[in-house]
């Protein structure tokens, strides 16, 4: 299995909820990163798990909770998102920190 | 800052035209790795550059790493639509714990049939 696989594929939350993107590898990579991907932009990092334990937060808003349960499983929580963040949410995984990642096909949020 | 810029921004092109994408970085690289994203797709990983004025093909893509290691180039020799898409180098920048991964600005190819 050479995927990282995300759920859902879409969303669309108001400001008041609360959701989960999931996200899934079966390789045996130990990091896995989250990334958000404005229209026409190049993809910004959020955060990185490193063994399971979150190891960079990119000066992330808190409305942005991040898990990682085990070494295969990602998730990223949200709560009170702002219509600014809405956004291609795309998870990655890698060998290393310095070999190339392997990216999910992404959550596209819409929050109305 | 942590910067890795790319130019062009937009490249249109006819079909069987070469194409070439530069990347710079604000400073030196451990290495390089470039990705494809296609129209409404994620990216996907295509090679990474380690050594000083390393050179690597992958078919009609030429990947090349600078002297100095900041700065690389992707050249695509007789482009076909199946390029179109942006292309994006990336960097290891130091993030205390462990390195993050920075993309460049990106280059979107177009190619006319």
């Amino acid at each position: 299995d050479t995927e990282v696989t995300q759920t859902p594929k879409h969303l669309v939350m108001g400001m008041t909820n609360k959701k989960s993107l999931k996200c899934e590898q079966h390789m045996g990579h130990r990091a896995m990163y989250w990334y958000k991907q404005k229209a026409k932009k190049p993809p910004e990092l959020m955060f990185v798990y490193s063994y399971e334990k979150l190891s960079i937060n990119e000066s992330v808003p808190s409305r942005f909770s991040p898990e990682c349960p085990n070494s295969s499983l990602l998730n990223l929580h949200l709560h009170a998102l702002q219509p600014e963040d809405s956004a291609l949410y795309l998870c990655a995984s890698s060998q290393s920190e310095r070999a190339g990642y392997t990216f999910g096909s992404g959550t596209r949020l819409t929050v109305v | 800052g942590q910067q890795v810029m790319q130019i062009p921004q937009y490249q249109h092109v006819q079909e069987g035209e070469d194409f070439t994408t530069y990347c710079n970085s604000s400073t030196t690289l451990s290495n390089i790795q470039w990705y494809k994203q296609r129209p409404g797709g994620h990216p996907v990983f295509l090679i990474q550059l380690v050594k000083s004025g390393e050179v690597k093909k992958q078919k009609r893509l030429t990947f090349q790493f600078g002297e100095a290691k900041k700065n690389s180039s992707l050249h695509i020799t007789a482009t076909q639509t199946t390029d179109v898409g942006t292309y994006f180098c990336a960097g290891p920048f130091y993030g205390g714990a462990t390195n993050k991964l920075i993309f460049g600005t990106g280059t979107l190819l177009a190619v006319q049939p």
